[in-house]
């Protein structure tokens, strides 16, 4: 079965403090995974994907193949990185299949 | 460039009702996919459409359907509406499936209420 499991529908931090939000998936195959993000009142954007292994607003991710893992990190957190935060892994055929997110809060 | 949009923002419909959802993607993309996003979910993928046709599919009944028009726009039917299909549709286009940037953008969705 292809799945993404996202465990917390919340994480609530200080600013400053270090962030991980977990993503595990379920994947028969090489994976293509995928951190989208939502801010307030804004669409559904693409944060980063771990074939470019980028840095994207100080968020890095990395495929751990043997944990099946995709977890997303932030060393210190900012007030603007308060949004909702969906892992995704998209299968050969190209269709996008999502966690159910998490609701990143940072507060000052 | 608006990106992709989505008309309407918002529909409210009742049950056994059919409803018609429209997207134009991104200025340079063909390929367009739609999403149903329930409340505290994340989104579902209903189908994709390339090249005029149905590409993929997900879980969807065949009261979904879709369509593509030669100028890359899509649409999105739902027939006999039910109360669980209240949600937020969204649509997202890309390039050709396969391309090296298949970087999907997403529309901001059309809220469907059905009462």
């Amino acid at each position: 079965a292809q799945r993404v499991t996202q465990p917390e529908k919340l994480l609530s931090v200080f600013k400053g403090a270090p962030v991980e939000l977990k993503c595990n998936y379920s994947y028969s195959g090489s994976p293509e995974l995928f951190w989208y993000v939502q801010y307030s009142r804004q669409r559904l954007q693409l944060l980063l994907r771990h074939i470019s292994r980028e840095s994207i607003k100080g968020f890095t991710a990395d495929l751990n193949k043997g944990e099946t893992s995709f977890h997303l990190k932030k060393p210190f957190a900012q007030e603007e990185d308060s949004a909702m935060y969906y892992c995704a892994l998209k299968n050969q055929g190209g269709k996008l299949i999502f966690g159910q997110g998490t609701e990143l809060s940072v507060k000052p | 460039d608006a990106g992709v949009t989505q008309s309407p923002t918002h529909l409210i419909k009742t049950r056994g009702q059919q409803v018609t959802l429209r997207c134009s993607p991104k200025s340079g993309h063909d390929t367009v996919s739609w999403y149903q996003q329930a409340l505290g979910q994340g989104p579902q993928f209903i189908f994709q459409y390339y090249e005029e046709e149905e590409r993929q599919r997900g879980n969807f009944p065949d009261r979904f359907s879709g369509h593509q028009f030669p100028n890359y726009s899509s649409e999105l039917n739902v027939n006999a509406l039910l109360l669980g299909d209240s949600a937020l549709y969204l649509c997202a286009s890309s390039y050709t499936p396969g391309q090296a940037d298949e970087k999907l953008f997403f529309g901001s969705g059309t809220q469907l209420s059905v009462l």
